[in-house]
C-alpha cells in the first residue's frame, strides 16, 4: 500500500511568488491535513480538508489556502510568499472518521523563499 | 486553545539503556488522544505510540511505553534497551475528541550514542 506522497520535494521562490503543493493521501483515506514547521515555530496545524470541504482551520493568514479533489487528493497553495513561509510543509491523510485517531505523514515539501 | 509542553530539547542516552521523554499538556476537554511521533533525520514522521484519554491503561508498543498521568496532565515516553535507529526527533502531540487537528509540541532531540 502506497504511503503519503508529496510533490514537489524541494521548491525555490522567490518574494512575491505564489506557490502550490500537492498531496495524495493514502489509498481510502478521506481526510488530509497540513502542517508548517519550522525550527523556531515548530509544527502548527493550517488546515484539515475532508470529502472535499474544509473542516478545521489553524490560525494562518488569508495567504495561505487549499483544496481537496474528488478523489481526496489536496493542494496547498501560497500567494505573496514572504521570507517567513520559509519551512517543510507536510501533510498527513487519515481515515477521517470521529475515532480515527491516526494520521499518516507524507516525506515534506521543503519550501525555500528568497 | 490546548498547549503541549516538552521541557527537554536534547537528550542522549547510551546503547541498551533506558530513557524517558517528558510532555505535558493543558486542556479542558474530557475526551482526547495524546501520541508520540518520531520524525529521523529523513524527515518522515512516523507514529511511535497512541493514549486514548478514557483508557487508564497505560500504551505499550514493543519498546516503547508511556506514562500516562490524566490528573497531572502529564504523558512521558519510555523507550527501553536503546537503539541507534532511535535516534530522531520526538514529537508529543494532542488531538482533541471534537476536532481533527493535532497540536505538537516543540520536540527533543534524542541522539541513542554506540
Amino acid at each position: 500500500k502506497a504511503g503519503v506522497t508529496q510533490t514537489p520535494r524541494y521548491l525555490i521562490k522567490t518574494r512575491g511568488q505564489q506557490v502550490t503543493l500537492s498531496c495524495s493521501p493514502i489509498s481510502g483515506h478521506r481526510s488530509v491535513s497540513w502542517y508548517q514547521q519550522t525550527p523556531g515555530q515548530g509544527l502548527q496545524f493550517l488546515f484539515e480538508y475532508f470529502s472535499e470541504t474544509q473542516r478545521n482551520k489553524g490560525n494562518f493568514p488569508g495567504r495561505f489556502s487549499g483544496r481537496q479533489f474528488s478523489n481526496s487528493r489536496s493542494e496547498m497553495n501560497v500567494s505573496t510568499l514572504e521570507l517567513g513561509d520559509s519551512a517543510l510543509y507536510l501533510c498527513a491523510s487519515s481515515f477521517g472518521g470521529a475515532n480515527d485517531n491516526e494520521q499518516f505523514f507524507g516525506p515534506g515539501t521543503r519550501l525555500t523563499v528568497l | 486553545a490546548q498547549t503541549v509542553t516538552q521541557s527537554q530539547p536534547e537528550m542522549s542516552v547510551q546503547e541498551a539503556e533506558t530513557v524517558t521523554l517528558s510532555c505535558t499538556y493543558d486542556t479542558s476537554e474530557s475526551n482526547y488522544y495524546l501520541f508520540w511521533y518520531k520524525q529521523p533525520p529523513s524527515r518522515q514522521m512516523i507514529l511511535v505510540i497512541r493514549q486514548e484519554a478514557y483508557k487508564q491503561q497505560n500504551a505499550t508498543e514493543n519498546r516503547f511505553s508511556v506514562n500516562f498521568q490524566k490528573a497531572a496532565k502529564s504523558f512521558s515516553l519510555k523507550i527501553s534497551d536503546s537503539q541507534l535507529g532511535d535516534t530522531a526527533m520526538y514529537f508529543c502531540a494532542f488531538r482533541g475528541g471534537s476536532n481533527y487537528k493535532l497540536t505538537f509540541g516543540k520536540g527533543t532531540l534524542l541522539t541513542v550514542n554506540p
